[in-house]
């Protein structure tokens, strides 16, 4: 089973308000991502862990956190969200760091 | 650092034809790992193949295979017998043998046409 699951798969947000995206992955990998999507441009990583270690790119160290209670779960969390955040939001995940990544079906974000 | 160059923004076939997708990249690395995705209609983003920089011979699975040209940085995608569903987005990236992430390059769209 190479499943990984987000929810909610839509999210509407208002300027200013928080946004929590969540995802999960029954594969006992040890590594799980999160990838900002937009239209015609390239995933653009925005942190992952490492068991429980998290890394986080440093253009985006400030906007996003994130949290991974279990091996199976972990949440990306928008303090402010700004009309900039729209987009899609895909979490994946791998057996070691950097290799072969399964992604889950995608939050979309819309905030007006 | 690394980087992975997609110069193909977008790429129509015919049903049933082979079509190559291109991508180059980037790396000072003399190890390194390559991957390809395809991202659907429904924005999920699927793997499909890898190639590792170490292994001469060109990866396979299914109707896709890669054209590894190391002296060329070049990694290319061969999808051969195209079907309709074949219609997405693929996405090339790159690992360097010391990095612990993944890059991506921005995408070729391919339409496979009947």
């Amino acid at each position: 089973d190479t499943t990984v699951k987000q929810n909610p798969r839509y999210k509407l947000a208002r300027v200013g308000k928080p946004v929590n995206l969540i995802c999960s992955q029954t594969m006992n990998h040890d590594t799980m991502y999160w990838y900002q999507k937009k239209p015609n441009q390239a995933p653009k990583l925005l942190l992952f862990y490492y068991d429980k270690i998290l890394n986080r790119e440093a253009d985006t160290f400030e906007k996003f956190q994130s949290s991974r209670p279990n091996n199976s779960f972990c949440s990306l969390y928008i303090g402010s969200a700004g009309l900039e955040y729209s987009a899609m939001y895909l979490c994946a995940s791998s057996r070691e760091t950097g290799h072969t990544q399964y992604f889950g079906p995608g939050t979309r974000l819309l905030v007006l | 650092a690394q980087k992975v160059t997609q110069t193909q923004t977008s790429i129509s076939v015919m049903e049933k034809t082979t079509v190559t997708m291109d991508c180059v990249y980037e790396t000072q690395d003399s190890s390194y790992f390559l991957f390809w995705y395809k991202q659907t209609a429904s924005g999920e983003i699927v793997f499909l193949i890898r190639q590792d920089s170490y292994k001469k011979e060109n990866a396979t699975v299914g109707h896709y295979s890669l054209n590894f040209q190391k002296p060329k940085s070049s990694i290319g995608l061969i999808i051969t017998a195209t079907q309709i569903e074949d219609s997405a987005v693929y996405f090339c990236a790159m690992r360097e043998g010391s990095g612990t992430y993944q890059r991506f390059g921005t995408g070729t769209k391919l339409q496979v046409v009947p």
